[in-house]
């Protein structure tokens, strides 16, 4: 059975800029979550989709949105991009059950310049 | 908003010894806690977990233990090994996933 998938694993941005990130969870995954690992802040969460819909939402602005689709697939955007946006953005998926562990992708590590 | 809270940035320890890595929440409303492990260029990986109703839970090497009134708990792992060596997240979740890392503790274990 396939992990979970992240691409770009790279990806290189100047400020102001806008960007995509996608994930594909485990196949008969349906919750996906979004997290941004900084060195000495761990992960802070983004934001979590189930079916579709955004389930929960962590204290990120508005220039970090995401979006799932009906295959479960995920996508991330960061718009307006500030050099603080530079950080490792980890992908989790699971059936959406309460205290499940969450299976991660490798991440996309994003620097912004 | 940190809520799980990881105070050690690293722990050194030698081999064959006990590794013993601390965590503390604030949410009261936390009902599954989690360890993950995560090595260079790889995401976490899930180690261990315990739900609020049992206060310790074991799996081979590593125990977690759980102290509700304190709200802190802490993973054990005995004897540690070098390929233990990699950086410990502990989580938290207060219902449906909605978890929250601390900011990890990066473990070294000696040979």
């Amino acid at each position: 059975k396939a992990g979970v998938t992240q691409t770009p694993r790279y990806l290189i941005k100047t400020r102001g800029q806008q960007v995509t990130l996608s994930c594909s969870p485990i196949s008969g995954h349906r919750s996906v979550s979004w997290y941004q690992q900084t060195p000495g802040q761990g992960l802070q969460f983004l934001f979590e989709y189930f079916s579709e819909t955004q389930r929960n939402k962590g204290n990120f602005p508005g220039r970090f949105s995401g979006r799932q689709f009906s295959n479960s697939r995920s996508e991330m955007n960061v718009s307006t991009l500030e050099l603080g946006d530079s950080a490792l953005y980890l992908c989790a998926s699971g059936h959406g059950n309460r205290g499940e562990k969450l299976f991660f992708g490798s991440g996309t590590q994003l620097s912004v310049l | 908003d940190q809520q799980v809270k990881q105070n050690s940035p690293s722990l050194s320890v030698q081999e064959g010894r006990i590794s013993i890595l601390n965590c503390d929440y604030t949410n009261s409303m936390f009902d599954y806690f989690l360890w993950y492990k995560k090595y260079p260029a790889e995401g976490p990986t899930f180690l261990i977990s315990i739900s609020s109703i049992k206060d310790k839970n074991e799996d081979g090497r590593f125990t977690v233990f759980l102290n509700k009134s304190a709200k802190h708990l802490s993973l054990h792992i005995v004897p540690s090994q070098p390929g233990d060596s990699a950086v410990y997240f502990c989580a938290a979740s207060a219902g449906n996933n909605d978890m929250r890392f601390g900011a990890g503790t990066r473990l070294t274990v000696k040979p």
